[in-house]
């Protein structure tokens, strides 16, 4: 069965470091896009970007383009969300998902919600 | 404000049939293919319709999509309670990224 199992929720103070993850279970993970999705409090989704772990390439929303590092280790099947410097307006639900095309996600993780306060 | 613009809400009546809009331009769905998520309260999104109007394997065919030109819509017939969710369409646009719309709230009456 593909699934995709994400890290726990994370409360962060502005200006501080964050990385999140996703292992992914029951396929060939080099060979597919992965991507991430934020969803603001109330709001609908974002295209974050997508990484093709096979090559390292990425394609990021130029919303989120210097914001954001998507990257992946394939040796234990798991990507990763990088922030250097949160933001209060980080504050949002992340999904990860398996792109079985570039743009067609069709395996969701369970989400991550990063807070970001003072 | 979104590059895919859906309606913000829609709604029916149990056994009814509604049909949701998204629409682009043509840097996005009149040159890519269209796909449709379904979000129910408090879960992650779900793949519904992929490539304009194919749907995935354990998808009921309640549920059809399609597109023209640089438009797309979502159909849902016999309409049910647990039908209840925001859908989005998504599509790739040719500057390199993926977009999605804003999300249509359907409310089974």
């Amino acid at each position: 069965e593909v699934q995709l199992v994400q890290s726990g929720a994370e409360v962060k103070k502005p200006g501080e470091s964050l990385k999140i993850s996703c292992e992914a279970f029951g396929y060939s993970f080099s060979s597919h896009w992965i991507g991430w999705v934020r969803q603001m409090p109330g709001k609908g989704l974002e295209w974050v970007g997508v990484l093709h772990p096979g090559d390292s390439a990425t394609r990021y929303s130029p919303s989120f383009q210097g914001q954001v590092t998507i990257s992946g280790d394939t040796s234990i099947n798991t990507a990763y969300l990088l922030w250097r410097s949160l933001k209060a307006s980080d504050t949002a639900i992340y999904y990860c998902a398996r792109a079985s095309t570039i743009t067609t996600f069709n395996t969701w993780g369970q989400g991550t919600l990063v807070s970001v306060s003072s | 404000q979104s590059v895919l613009t859906q309606p913000p809400s829609a709604s029916g009546t149990p056994g009814q049939k509604v049909t949701i809009s998204c629409s682009g331009s043509s840097s996005n769905i009149g040159s890519n293919t269209v796909h449709w998520y379904q979000q129910l309260p408090g879960t992650a999104p779900k793949l519904l319709i992929y490539d304009n109007n194919q749907r995935p394997s354990g998808v009921p065919d309640r549920f059809s999509g399609s597109k023209s030109g640089t438009s797309a819509s979502l159909a849902i017939s016999g309409l049910q309670s647990d039908d209840e969710a925001v859908y989005y369409c998504a599509a790739w646009d040719d500057s390199l990224n993926g977009l999605f719309g804003g999300g249509t709230q359907l409310t089974v009456l």
